[in-house]
């Protein structure tokens, strides 16, 4: 129903190497959102992603959303040590009920 | 500095025992909510509030209550804990602007029932 399918759940890369993780929804979505949170950390706000196919950039980091609207996708080009942690998405709501994916946890080997 | 707090960062506390966690944001934000995140199931939401003295149930709710007498505090009240609500819990406010939205999270709070 209301919930976002992530996957991978789980994504180890040798640093420089690419990483994706997608957010998928049965239902289209009004918007989307995606946090990182390193370990030990809490989640952080990356993006917010509104209109149809939609692309945005953030240095390494791309974010696209699909055409129909219920899909996501986060890129890191050229992984670095940084970028350890787990990514979510969450789906996003114009009300209280908020839904997040289960999320993708990054590893990066030096 | 904008920011939302939650105390405490860590509390070991035994069953049955009556426990609340606080939650505090400074910028005037409207909406608070409530998550625990367990490895595996991600941040689900057990309690969130649209307003002051408006509250309503997320996904996980049960055995837990929340109250919002004021708007910049929202605090999350363990009646009667027990082992299976040893968890990571968040809380968050948003900010809601025109097509941009966002979560603000606090620390955490990483409790333990024994």
């Amino acid at each position: 129903g209301q919930q976002v399918m992530q996957i991978p759940q789980y994504q180890h890369v040798q640093e420089g190497e690419d990483f994706t993780t997608y957010c998928n929804s049965s239902t289209t979505l009004s918007n989307i959102q995606w946090y990182k949170q390193r370990p030990g950390g809490h989640p952080v706000f990356l993006i917010q992603l509104v209109k149809s196919g939609e692309v945005k950039k953030q240095k390494r980091l791309t974010f696209q959303f699909g055409e129909a609207k219920k899909n996501s996708s986060l890129h890191i080009t050229a992984t670095q040590t940084t970028d350890v942690g787990t990514y979510f998405c969450d789906r996003g709501s114009t009300l209280g009920r908020l839904y997040f994916g289960r999320g993708t946890q990054l590893t990066v080997w030096p | 500095e904008a920011q939302v707090t939650q105390n405490p960062r860590y509390l070991i506390t035994v069953t049955g025992k009556k426990l609340t966690v606080t939650c505090s944001q400074n910028m005037n934000h409207e909406y608070m909510s409530w998550y625990r995140q367990d490895p595996g199931l991600g941040l689900r939401q057990i309690y969130y509030s649209m307003n002051v003295e408006v509250t309503d149930k997320g996904d996980v709710p049960e055995g837990y209550k929340v109250s919002r007498k004021e708007k910049r505090n929202f605090p999350l009240i363990l009646e009667s804990p027990s082992p299976n609500q040893t968890s990571l819990y968040f809380c968050a406010s948003r900010f809601r602007g025109r097509n941009n939205e966002k979560l603000f999270f606090g620390s955490g709070t990483q409790l333990s029932v024994l």
